[in-house]
Parts: C-alpha cells; sequence; structure tokens
C-alpha cells in the first residue's frame, strides 16, 4: 500500500522567504505526482503535476523536483507572499487513476 | 479546463438521518467519478469509485450499506450517506479521474462539509 508523507506538518515564515515543502512516498512505482493548493474549507486547486519520467515542473514561483528511485519530490516557492497561506497537498498516482495523498503542510506566510 | 461541482457546499443533519450529495461534471461526461472523504487535519481517503450504468467499487473498510454511490447518468454521481452519526462528520469531495477533458491531471468537487450532531 501506498504511503505519502509530507513534512513539515506545519511551516510559519516571513513574508519573501523561501518555502521548501517535502513529499516522500514508499512506493515507486508511481505513474505521476501532483502538488494541490487546499484553502480552509475549499477543494482542491492543482498546482504541478511531474510524470514519472520527470524530474522537474515550474510554473511561476513554483518549482517541484521529483526523484521517483529515492521517493521523495519537493515543492518550492519563491518569494513567499500573504496570499500563499494554504495547506499544500502532495498526491502520488498509481497505474491504477487512484491518488494516494499526504496530511499536507500548512503554510502561514507573515506579512 | 473541465469543472465538477458539489451540493450541497455545506449540511447540518441530525444523528440517524441520511444525506444525499451531488455531484456534476458541468462541461463534460465522466463514466466514472471517485468520491474522498477528509478528517480535520488528516488526509484525503479514497472511499469509492462510482461508475455509470453498474455497481460503486468501495476501498477496503468502507461500508457499502452506510455510504450509497449511485452514478445515475455520465454528468451526476450521488452519495448518501445513510443513517447519519457524528462520527461521519467530515468533508466529502468528489474528482472527476485523470484523462477527462483531454487533460492529465484529476478534477475535484469544491467539496461538501457534512456536520452531523
Amino acid at each position: 500500500k501506498q504511503e505519502v508523507t509530507q513534512i513539515p506538518a506545519a511551516l510559519s515564515v516571513p513574508e519573501g522567504e523561501n518555502l521548501v515543502l517535502n513529499c516522500s512516498f514508499t512506493d515507486s512505482a508511481i505513474y505521476n505526482l501532483q502538488w494541490f493548493r487546499q484553502d480552509p474549507g475549499k477543494g482542491l486547486t492543482s498546482l504541478l503535476l511531474i510524470q514519472s519520467s520527470q524530474r522537474e515542473q515550474t510554473s511561476g514561483r513554483l518549482n517541484a523536483s521529483l526523484d521517483k528511485s529515492s521517493g521523495r519530490s519537493t515543492l518550492y516557492i519563491a518569494a513567499s507572499q500573504p496570499g500563499d497561506s494554504a495547506t499544500y497537498l502532495c498526491a502520488v498516482r498509481l497505474w491504477d487513476y487512484k491518488l494516494s495523498f499526504g496530511a499536507g503542510t500548512t503554510v502561514t506566510v507573515r506579512a | 479546463g473541465a469543472v465538477v461541482s458539489q451540493h450541497p457546499s455545506w449540511v447540518i443533519c441530525k444523528s440517524g438521518t441520511s444525506v444525499k450529495i451531488e455531484c456534476r461534471s458541468l462541461d463534460f461526461q465522466a463514466t466514472t467519478m471517485f468520491w474522498y472523504r477528509q478528517f480535520p487535519k488528516q488526509s484525503l481517503m479514497l472511499m469509492a469509485t462510482s461508475n455509470e450504468g453498474s455497481k460503486a467499487t468501495y476501498e477496503q473498510g468502507v461500508e457499502k450499506d452506510k455510504f450509497l454511490i449511485n452514478h445515475a447518468s455520465l454528468t451526476l454521481s450521488t452519495l448518501t450517506v445513510t443513517s447519519a452519526h457524528p462520527e461521519d462528520s467530515s468533508f466529502y469531495i468528489c474528482s472527476a479521474p485523470p484523462g477527462t477533458g483531454g487533460r492529465d491531471t484529476q478534477y475535484f468537487g469544491p467539496g461538501t462539509r457534512l456536520t452531523v450532531l
């Protein structure tokens, strides 16, 4: 069974600082890995999707890396802003379309 | 992009009553929908997969008779929590699987917050 772990569980930084969020998974036979953002009481917003053959994906201030062999992914958010405050979820997809989620990292960016 | 809606967005009910949650695909047809549950400060857990025209498949540990899933059409899947109890209070989210709308990502509904008193 795929286990997904996210560290840290919570993170508080001053505005402008770079954020580093970590995700690890136990089964390296993944199809892809996705990072989501979830605001309190809301659904999920997809941020980045990395296919198993890729090493990283970038979108604006966001960059996600994937090391499938070691079962790790890292989400970098550059020059954080208060609007980046949210919970970030990592999810890995196996070949049966099902997603396994981590518990998330709750980020607070202080103005 | 593909849009998934849920109704209601939140519901409060008394213990012992049943609650129906609707999940609709607004601009595409979905033969399959996934239903997830999220308890406070925990990860999303897949509950079941609804299949249009056939029975839903449930994940291990999910009670089929308690969480009734119906996929009546290519744009509507429903989850009914029967005889709800306080421990069923959770955030329920549906999603369309990858490949829907021509993209590899998975589209999620906005979620339904269920509170059972």
